[in-house]
């Protein structure tokens, strides 16, 4: 089935430092949502966001709805130790089944 | 409020066997979708379930087949079980369209 492009695959940063995750799609979302998934645990939604350009924050958490409806960029400030784990983007269109197509995953790692 | 909860948590199975996997929705959700998330994959869409009544289904043969019961909760049930179908099974419950919230997961091995 159809996986959204995330990049980059994994990165390891510093505590303290910001992370900035993108994704992109061959086709248009009406709404697009990060969630973050920890090893044994099903995804947990981070931020949604439901129009093209929209920014919404959800504490650390930045993220964005691309202009063109294909992308979406999530930036997380002032990284912890927490914050590990794998973050996934996903694409939905509002319609008979509201599925989300989910990109390849971000996995992030933070060093003390 | 209760979570999206889901058994069993791990299972064993050998090829050409069956299997039914259940999920109960989060208080207040009537919708439930199913995903198959393969090791280093993200969630592979198999179908969702409105009203007790599939609502939509992903690239998934028909030996993939669900059930909801008046109470929102779900089955997943697998037919003719083969190798590739080794994965972590989510269940994802929601109200009509709006956001999905999901379960912990059941790991299936098939050997």
């Amino acid at each position: 089935g159809q996986q959204l492009n995330q990049s980059p695959q994994s990165m390891f940063i510093q505590e303290g430092e910001d992370v900035s995750m993108n994704c992109t799609s061959s086709s248009i979302f009406n709404t697009w949502l990060w969630y973050k998934q920890d090893p044994g645990e099903g995804p947990v939604l981070l931020i949604a966001l439901y129009k093209a350009g929209e920014l919404t924050s959800n504490g650390r958490l930045t993220a964005q709805f691309g202009i063109t409806r294909k992308d979406s960029f999530l930036n997380i400030s002032a990284s912890i130790p927490s914050d590990v784990g794998i973050y996934f983007c996903a694409g939905r269109n509002t319609g008979t089944a509201s599925k989300l197509t989910f990109g390849t995953g971000t996995r992030l790692q933070v060093t003390l | 409020e209760t979570g999206v909860t889901q058994s069993p948590t791990h299972l064993i199975k050998t090829r050409g066997q069956q299997v039914t996997l259940r999920c109960s929705s989060q208080s207040g959700h009537n919708t439930v979708s199913w995903y198959q998330q393969a090791l280093g994959q993200g969630p592979q869409f198999i179908f969702q379930y409105y009203r007790e009544e599939e609502n939509g289904r992903g690239n998934f043969p028909p030996r993939f087949s669900g059930l909801q019961f008046p109470n929102y909760s779900s089955e997943l049930n697998v037919n003719a079980l083969e190798l590739d179908d080794s994965a972590l099974y989510l269940c994802a419950s929601s109200f009509d369209s709006y956001e999905q919230y999901f379960g912990p997961g059941t790991r299936l091995t098939v050997t």
